[in-house]
């Protein structure tokens, strides 16, 4: 199957400092990414769409400005936390899109653990 | 907005043993529907895709059904394995491009 890479996989900040996290697909073009985050125990919840070229689309209750999606290409998101502090550490997780429909078969990094110190 | 959820929240069996996973749905207007394994700490992987006008989809010991009307679906493990100890996420899409909505995900301990 197709292949979504992260980098870090995992990354110690102190409180106040930005982080910022980048998601690849390897061997295919994604117009749309999605970023999800995790807390522990819990499920996947979606942040925001990431869009090549336009801006993201952020769900209710992410702050856009903390939370920056650049899409700059068909093969790289990049979700930078800005100024983190320690709720914002988690488990991040991007997804795209291959195959195109009917089949939208999502891939999925293998995710980002940040620790806010 | 789509509901998702994972009935039992934690399952524990014997080797060997034939299990059920359980996924229902409130809105039946989905695109497909996706089952995941993920592994403590670990990202996810993807075990089964059912289109909405597929009813089932089939690999290996893996077997997951997809009934809209009902809003359900099930996931299941023929054989189990201690391999197949790992946290059990299905997801939904309401359509092409769209992004998924997750369950609360079954945890899933097999007992050698």
């Amino acid at each position: 199957g197709a292949v979504v890479s992260q980098h870090p996989s995992r990354v110690i900040c102190k409180s106040g400092t930005s982080v910022k996290i980048e998601c690849r697909s390897l061997d295919f073009q994604a117009t749309t990414m999605f970023w999800y985050r995790q807390f522990p125990k819990q499920s996947l919840m979606l942040m925001a769409t990431s869009n090549e070229g336009s801006k993201a689309t952020y769900e209710q209750g992410v702050e856009k400005d903390k939370f920056l999606i650049n899409h700059a290409s068909l093969t790289l998101s990049t979700l930078t936390v800005t100024s983190a502090h320690p709720e914002d550490s988690s488990f991040y997780i991007c997804s795209a899109g291959a195959g195109g429909p009917p089949y939208n078969e999502q891939f999925f990094g293998p995710g980002t653990r940040l620790t806010v110190l | 907005k789509q509901e998702v959820t994972q009935i039992p929240a934690a399952l524990s069996v014997p080797e060997g043993e034939n299990l059920v996973l359980n996924c229902s749905f409130t809105d039946s207007a989905i695109y497909n529907l996706q089952w995941f394994r993920q592994d403590p700490g670990k990202g996810l992987t993807s075990l089964l895709l059912i289109q909405s006008s597929q009813r089932e989809q089939t690999s290996g010991r893996l077997n997951a059904s997809l009934d809209k009307s009902s809003g359900r679906s099930t996931l299941y493990i023929a054989a189990s394995q201690p391999g197949d100890s790992a946290t059990y996420l299905c997801a939904i899409s309401r359509g092409a491009g769209n992004q998924f909505y997750f369950g609360t995900g079954t945890s899933l301990t097999v007992i050698p």
